[in-house]
């Protein structure tokens, strides 16, 4: 079994600044590794993925997110952000394991303004 | 072209009906999902099946059930709808266990 915490509920930012958003996670097993955003209205899109190798992953729309094992994290940042960025966001985890299920974190409000 | 697509989008009934949340995917992928997304936005796994597997999430009530006339279709029925049951469902569908999900645009659904 494993679990997702987003430690921050709401991150409110200007535009242009940057941005992290955290998510640590814990699991008995080796695990990949998710961001998916949500606009509203609408389904979840991945932005990006860690499945293995480079624990630095690049994802769509200038976000890249770090895998840190020691501290079993998986945040998320952006240099800069825009109005556009603001959405929902959602760390989740599937242990390697055949059979296990993505489990999705509480979600993060990135909120950005003008 | 919609790679997840479910119908209806809105859904209002009131407590104790029958309802059925239909959802085809055209990706080609082997496993497909039901989400359900709560007030506060929290999403919980309810269903993962493929042409030779069902796993179910040990919480969801048995009132629910995921039913597929093929690959391309998982559709949700549910009986005995109660207040509780409100909530945003999303389908999704992956090609392997490590892949990514693929989201549709959720069904909202409102017992009254």
């Amino acid at each position: 079994a494993q679990s997702v915490t987003q430690l921050d509920s709401q991150v409110p930012v200007f535009e242009e600044a940057p941005v992290e958003l955290r998510c640590n996670y814990s699991s008995s097993v080796s695990v990949y590794l998710f961001w998916y955003v949500q606009y509203p209205n609408q389904g979840l899109q991945l932005l990006l993925k860690y499945l293995s190798g480079s624990t630095l992953v690049k994802g769509i729309n200038g976000f890249e997110a770090e895998f840190n094992k020691s501290q079993t994290s998986f945040h998320l940042r952006k240099p800069s952000v825009h109005i556009s960025d603001t959405a929902e966001y959602f760390c989740a985890v599937r242990g390697r394991n055949a059979g296990n299920m993505l489990t999705f974190g509480g979600g993060t409000r990135l909120m950005v303004k003008p | 072209d919609t790679a997840v697509s479910q119908t209806p989008k809105y859904l209002v009934t009131q407590m104790g009906n029958d309802k059925s949340i239909k959802c085809e995917q055209n990706l080609g992928h082997d496993t497909m999902y039901w989400y359900k997304q709560d007030s506060k936005k929290f999403l919980k796994i309810m269903f993962s099946y493929n042409n030779k597997e069902l796993i179910i999430n040990e919480t969801v009530p048995n009132r629910f059930s995921p039913k597929s006339p093929d690959k391309a279709h998982l559709n949700l029925h549910i009986n005995s709808l109660e207040l509780g049951d409100s909530a945003v469902y999303f389908c999704a569908s992956s090609q392997h266990e490590n892949s990514p999900l693929h989201f549709g645009n959720g069904t909202r659904l409102t017992v009254t």
